[in-house]
């Protein structure tokens, strides 16, 4: 299994701009999530999903848009990217069922630079 | 709003030594607790999870839970240089978006040869 797949691994943008970052897991895990980790802080959920065609906000949402189609791919666009918007992006994974605890799998990052 | 706080170090120790990582948290009603190591460029990598009060150990590592103190810590025996890295603190709430995590800023860890 290769696990969390993340593409790009790097991007530079410009003010304005739009860009989806790719994410993908084989694992069958019905959940999945988008953080951004900007340097020296934790991780802050942008957008999770509970399984194909349900997706939720998390934390910080605003300029950001996700969807899920398939099981084992969970896109994150960014419209109009702005400076803020530059950090790391991880996606990771979970399986959720009866007595399970929510252990999560991440991929590898995008680093997002917006000039 | 729910709060994961760790010390953000960072935390030296020699090579042999034990390390101690400490977290504590907002929510009494959390549920289960994890432990993420981050080597610098990387991604989190889960090393340890614990969901009941007390001690589990996995080879050098050992989490701690007193949900009475709502606290959780990571003791890292016999420290290498190689787990130089940052720990993250990992807490999933009781609250009803249970399906979260909330994470802590991370502790920056040196272990020196």
């Amino acid at each position: 299994n290769a696990g969390v797949t993340q593409t790009p691994k790097f991007r530079i943008l410009k003010i304005g701009q739009s860009m989806t970052l790719q994410c993908t897991q084989d694992m069958n895990h019905n959940y999945m999530y988008w953080y951004r980790q900007d340097p020296g802080m934790g991780l802050k959920l942008i957008y999770y999903s509970v399984g194909a065609g349900i997706t939720d906000k998390g934390e910080v949402p605003n300029g950001y848009n996700v969807s899920r189609s398939t099981t084992e791919d969970f896109p994150l666009r960014l419209e109009l990217a702005a400076p803020s918007q530059t950090s790391v992006y991880f996606c990771a994974s979970s399986y959720l069922g009866a007595g399970n605890y929510n252990e999560q799998f991440f991929g590898p990052g995008t680093r997002l630079t917006v000039l | 709003q729910k709060e994961v706080e760790q010390n953000s170090g960072p935390l030296s120790v020699p090579e042999g030594a034990i390390a101690s990582l400490n977290c504590t948290y907002s929510d009494r009603g959390s549920q289960s607790f994890f432990w993420y190591r981050q080597y610098s460029g990387k991604s989190p990598e889960l090393i340890m999870s614990i969901y009941s009060n007390g001690d589990k150990e996995d080879g050098r590592f050992t989490a701690q839970l007193n949900k009475a103190s709502q606290y959780v810590s990571l003791l890292i025996r016999d420290s290498q240089p190689s787990d130089s890295a940052t720990y993250l603190c990992a807490v999933k709430e009781s609250s009803g978006s249970a399906r979260q995590l909330t994470f802590g800023s991370g502790t920056q860890l040196t272990v020196l040869p």
